[in-house]
């Protein structure tokens, strides 16, 4: 079963617009990271937020986490053909003997010049 | 640096065949993890492998095998391959404080 949800599945925006992807979850976290997947290539990881933290921001990106409705959000601002790709939220909960992130589905953003 | 190194990057099978995909990484992580990727499905956890010398199951282990051959490297196994496993699978290790994982580039593996 999928622990986060994304939101949008696909979303399409002109140069320069701000884009804004969702994740929700279901169960308690350690942290929640965001990652960036371009078609054909592995995930790269673009930014962790703890579950203590509300905010974080990392160039462009700005992050939020709220605890109490399990849910997070993504926001690129400027946006650039470059950042077309998928993005894929994954939580990590305290299991057995080592860090274990569950993904979610991704959103797919195409960012038209 | 490599990072996280993935063999072969394209396979096709016959259904009950097996092979091996080979993960290696030069990070000096401690984690190591095997995920598929599946369309609409995101990424799903196969085995993991914490240290050296240990493995454990993820959420969808069944029809694989693996071997943690040492601290670099981590193979996983089909001993005997089906469609329901034509898939991309995906390597990552992980080892710092943050707990952010660093993955290959993938094995596009076709059963047919």
């Amino acid at each position: 079963s999928q622990q986060g949800e994304e939101d949008p599945q696909a979303l399409s925006i002109q140069e320069g617009e701000n884009a804004t992807m969702n994740c929700s979850y279901k169960t308690s976290i350690n942290n929640l990271q965001w990652y960036r997947q371009n078609s054909g290539r592995g995930l790269v990881h673009l930014i962790l937020i703890r579950s203590n933290e509300r905010e974080k921001h990392s160039g462009r990106l700005r992050v939020t986490l709220d605890t109490s409705k399990k849910s997070s959000s993504l926001l690129i601002t400027a946006s650039r053909a470059a950042d077309t790709a998928s993005y894929f939220c994954a939580t990590e909960i305290s299991s057995g003997s080592a860090r274990q992130l569950t993904f979610g589905s991704g959103t797919q953003l195409t960012v038209l010049p | 640096n490599a990072g996280v190194t993935q063999t072969p990057k394209f396979q096709v099978l016959k259904t009950g065949q097996s092979m091996t995909l080979q993960c290696a990484q030069d990070m000096n992580h401690n984690s190591m993890y095997w995920y598929r990727q599946d369309p609409g499905m995101g990424l799903r956890l196969i085995y993991y492998s914490a240290s050296e010398g240990t493995t454990d199951k993820g959420e969808v282990p069944n029809g694989y095998n693996v071997s943690r051959l040492n601290k670099r490297e981590f193979s996983l196994r089909l001993e005997s391959a089906a469609p329901s496993q034509t898939s991309v699978y995906f390597c990552a290790s992980g080892g710092s404080y943050y707990g952010e994982l660093f993955f290959g580039e993938g094995s596009r593996l076709t059963v047919l």
